[in-house]
């Protein structure tokens, strides 16, 4: 099955500065990878994913990278603030006709101190 | 309305008791799942429902039965637990043609 290697698992930077936090995955076939952001006790929720079609997306002052060749993508976040700080998750699918079932990366800590 | 609603929010149960998970959405989403997470770890899949039919079932043990009486409803009927068991269980749905779905809240589970 799906493999999806994330690093690092804790990030510490200054209010102001960049956080870029990797993943990899294994299977060739996946073609969907978001990520969540999950704060203490609360849900996992979408913040940005991009499709294997596509190299690259941005929103605000997040952005997501994606090598196929290479079969790694990554999270950029630019501007940091301490409400940034929680847990990332990066995750892959193929999809099918039965949906999308998620393989989840492990997961990055991320403080971001004022 | 674009919210996954799970009921109950907290739930704490015996091992000998049987309860259930309730999941609903009126997204008019067609694939529907339920997830399991520990503390610090990632979500990790049981099962997904695709046209009120199962399509996925990662291994899950028996002690867990998934039920999708309609395009709308998911349940988890739990019997037997252990205190292993004890994690956030969370619900999901989505198109079957389109993926970026949704988590609703989900339910904290201990077993005692």
């Amino acid at each position: 099955g799906e493999n999806v290697e994330q690093h690092p698992s804790t990030l510490s930077v200054q209010e102001g500065d960049s956080a870029v936090i990797k993943c990899t995955y294994s299977d060739s076939a996946s073609n969907y990878f978001p990520w969540y952001k999950q704060e203490l006790g609360k849900r996992p929720q979408l913040i940005i994913d991009i499709r294997s079609n596509v190299g690259e997306k941005k929103d605000q002052r997040i952005a997501v990278t994606l090598n196929k060749t290479a079969k790694h993508f990554s999270l950029h976040i630019t501007e940091t603030q301490p409400e940034d700080s929680a847990v990332y998750f990066c995750a892959a699918s193929k999809g099918s006709n039965s949906g999308y079932a998620l393989n989840f990366g492990k997961g990055t800590s991320l403080l971001v101190t004022p | 309305d674009t919210e996954v609603t799970q009921t109950p929010k907290h739930l704490v149960m015996g091992m000998t008791n049987k309860k259930s998970l309730k999941c609903e959405q009126h997204m008019g989403h067609r694939a529907m799942y339920w997830y399991k997470q520990k503390a610090k770890k990632p979500p990790e899949l049981m099962f997904v429902y695709s046209y009120e039919k199962l399509s996925i079932n990662e291994s899950v043990p028996s002690r867990f039965s998934p039920e999708c009486p309609n395009s709308s409803l998911l349940n988890l009927h739990l019997h037997a637990l252990q205190p292993e068991d004890s994690a956030l269980y969370l619900c999901a749905s989505s198109r079957t043609d389109q993926a970026g779905y949704t988590f609703g809240s989900g339910t904290r589970l201990t077993v005692v």
